[in-house]
Parts: C-alpha cells; structure tokens; sequence
C-alpha cells in the first residue's frame, strides 16, 4: 500500500519557472524523504526532512513539512530542463523501509 | 567509489520459469531493502536486512517470493513460478546505519522482468 499521494499528478513549466509538489501521508513519521526518478539514472536521493524540522535547503531545492497537516511540499526554483524527472515523496515511520507516494511527472520546457 | 549495482538489468521470462535477481550494495553498508515497482506507480517495499538477519519481509507478496543475503553484503531475490502480474522493475537500496532519523537510502538501476 502506498501512503504518500503527491500532487499535481502531472506538471508542465517553462525552463526557469519555479515547480511546486505536495505530498500528504497518513501516518506518524520519523522523516520524509523526496526522490527524483529518470530512466537515464534511476531513483536518487534529493532531501530528507526529520518529523521535528519544519524547513530545509538544498541547493535550488526548498521543502517544508506540517506534520499537524500530515504534508510536505517540494519546491524546486529557477527549472532546468535536466529537472524533468518523475518525483516521489517517501516516508520513514522509523522501521525503516520507505513508502513511496505514486509521484509526480514534471516537464521543464526549454 | 561504486554505488549499488544489480543484474541483470533485464530479465524476460516465461510464466512458471524461476528468476534469481542479484544486488551488490555500497560496500559497508548495514541495510539492504528489496522494493517492487510497477508501470507508473512508486516503489513498494518487499523486504529489508539488516546485515545477514532478514528484519522485515511483510512486503512480499506470495511465498514464491523469497530473499537472502547470507554473508550480509550480496542480496538475491527469487521468485519461483513467475506469473505476468510479476512484472515489474525490482530496486534494490542500501543505506549505512541501521535506519531511523538518518535512513537515507541509496538505490540501483533495477531489474525490468517482464513474465510472458
């Protein structure tokens, strides 16, 4: 079963643009993690925020966590058209194994 | 250095043929993961090991399903009597402690099956 459920399903922008996902789960966490997935080199690692941190940077990646709201969003500033990607948000409920959420289809424009 | 590896990259096999899918994970690393993706969905995880001791196999979705790591470093996932709704992409993780607020995983290529 899947506890994550991003959205948009689907997301089309133009290069430069800044790209918005959101994630709800259902469960207490310890941390959530987003993925990005591409065919040229698979599921990679892109953050990870623990259940008592409200905010994080990475980058050009921000991502915020309400856990009184069970959701997360990812945002992902001035797009790239290499960002095109799918992205999965995934929870950790502290025994370890991830579950991932169905993802979200992004397409930077150039 | 080298990330986690797995062969084959693809497997075509026929319905009731077994299948042995291998992952070589970063060297060092505590935790190894088996998860299962189908066309268009997120990865679901099948089972976890923490060295060689197999902590969690509530993932897997029949007893055809088996895993082993027995030397905790190589990981095998076997499926006996393949059946078309295995088909799927099979991502091995691996991560370096044991889990909890640092679980980052590190994940393979995967293996595409496709069951005729």
């Amino acid at each position: 079963s899947q506890q994550g459920e991003e959205d948009p399903q689907a997301l089309s922008i133009q290069e430069g643009e800044n790209a918005t996902m959101n994630c709800s789960y259902k469960t207490s966490i310890n941390n959530l993690q987003w993925y990005r997935q591409n065919s040229g080199r698979g599921l990679v690692h892109l953050i990870l925020i623990r259940s008592n941190e409200r905010e994080k940077h990475s980058g050009r990646l921000r991502v915020t966590l309400d856990t009184s709201k069970k959701s997360s969003s990812l945002l992902i500033t001035a797009s790239r058209a290499a960002d095109t990607a799918s992205y999965f948000c995934a929870t950790d409920e502290a025994n370890s194994k991830l579950t991932f959420g169905k993802g979200i289809t992004l397409s930077v424009r150039p | 250095g080298a990330g986690v590896s797995q062969s084959p990259r693809y497997k075509v096999a026929k319905r009731g043929q077994d299948v042995a899918l291998r992952c070589d994970p970063i060297s060092g690393h505590v935790s190894l993961f088996w998860y299962q993706q189908a066309l268009g969905q997120g990865p679901e995880f099948l089972t976890y090991f923490q060295n060689e001791a197999q902590l969690d196999k509530s993932g897997l979705p029949s007893d055809r399903f088996f895993a082993e790591r027995p030397e905790g470093s190589v990981s095998t996932l076997k499926i006996q009597r393949t059946q078309q709704e295995d088909s799927a992409v099979y991502l091995c993780a691996s991560s370096l402690v044991r889990g909890g607020t640092y679980n980052e995983q590190f994940f393979g290529p995967g293996t595409r099956l496709t069951v005729l």
